[in-house]
C-alpha cells in the first residue's frame, strides 16, 4: 500500500533563516506530487506541483522553491523565511483517480 | 481565475442532518471533491464528483451539478466526531491534475 511521510512534523524559525521541508511516497511510483500551505483556520493554497523528477510548477509567486531530486522525494525550500511564511504545510500525492493523499504536515511557526 | 465558495460555519444537532453548499468557477473542470479536517491533522478524502448527480458513501453523500457550477455535500445522522472542518475542492486541467480548495466549512455538532 501507499504511504507518504513528510518531516519535520513541528519546527520553529528565525526570521531569515532557511527551511527544508522533505516528503517521501512510498509504494507507488512517478506520482504526482503537490505541496499545499494553510494558514490558521484557512483553506488550503496550492504552492507547486510536480509531474515528475525535476519538473516544477509553481502556483503562487513568493520566496519558497520547491525540488524534486528523485522520483517519490519533493522537498520545499526557502533561503529565507518571511514572518508571512508561517503556517501548516502539507505534501501530498495523487491517484490516478485524482483523489488527494495527505502527508501528516509540518507546522511552520516564523517568530 | 479560480473561486470556491462555501459557507465558513455550520451548527446542527447530533442526529440531524446537515448540508454544506459549494459554488465554483474554474477555468477548467473535471470535477469536485470533499474533504474531511479535523483540528490538527490533515485532510482526508470524502467523495468525488465527475458526473452530476449525487454519490453516496454511507452516512455522506455528495451531489454535483455542472450547469449551475454548484455542489454540496451532505451529512446525515451527525455524530459529534463529524465536528470538523469541510472543504470542496475542484479538480481542474494543468500538470497533474491541479486541486483546488475552497476555504473551508467548519461545521459543530451540538449534544
Amino acid at each position: 500500500s501507499q504511504t507518504i511521510h513528510q518531516w519535520p512534523a513541528t519546527l520553529v524559525q528565525p526570521v531569515g533563516s532557511p527551511l527544508s521541508l522533505e516528503c517521501t511516497v512510498e509504494g507507488t511510483s512517478n506520482p504526482n506530487l503537490y505541496w499545499y500551505r494553510q494558514a490558521a483556520g484557512r483553506g488550503l493554497q496550492l504552492l507547486f506541483y510536480s509531474v515528475g523528477i525535476g519538473q516544477i510548477s509553481s502556483e503562487v509567486p513568493q520566496n519558497l522553491s520547491a525540488s524534486r531530486p528523485q522520483d517519490r522525494q519533493f522537498i520545499l525550500s526557502s533561503k529565507k523565511l518571511l514572518l508571512s511564511d508561517s503556517g501548516f504545510y502539507l505534501c501530498a500525492w495523487s491517484s490516478e483517480a485524482g483523489e488527494l493523499f495527505f502527508g501528516e504536515g509540518s507546522r511552520l511557526t516564523v517568530l | 481565475g479560480q473561486s470556491l465558495e462555501q459557507p465558513s460555519e455550520v451548527t446542527a444537532v447530533e442526529g440531524a442532518i446537515v448540508q454544506i453548499n459549494c459554488t465554483y468557477q474554474t477555468s477548467g473542470f473535471y470535477g469536485l471533491s470533499w474533504y474531511q479536517q479535523h483540528d490538527g491533522g490533515a485532510p482526508t478524502f470524502l467523495s468525488y464528483n465527475a458526473l452530476d448527480g449525487l454519490e453516496e458513501t454511507g452516512r455522506f453523500s455528495s451531489f454535483l451539478s455542472r450547469s449551475d457550477s454548484y455542489g454540496y455535500l451532505l451529512l446525515q445522522e451527525l455524530q459529534m466526531k463529524d465536528s470538523a472542518s469541510y472543504f470542496c475542492a475542484v479538480r481542474s486541467p494543468g500538470g497533474g491534475f491541479k486541486t483546488i480548495f475552497g476555504a473551508g466549512t467548519r461545521l459543530f455538532v451540538k449534544a
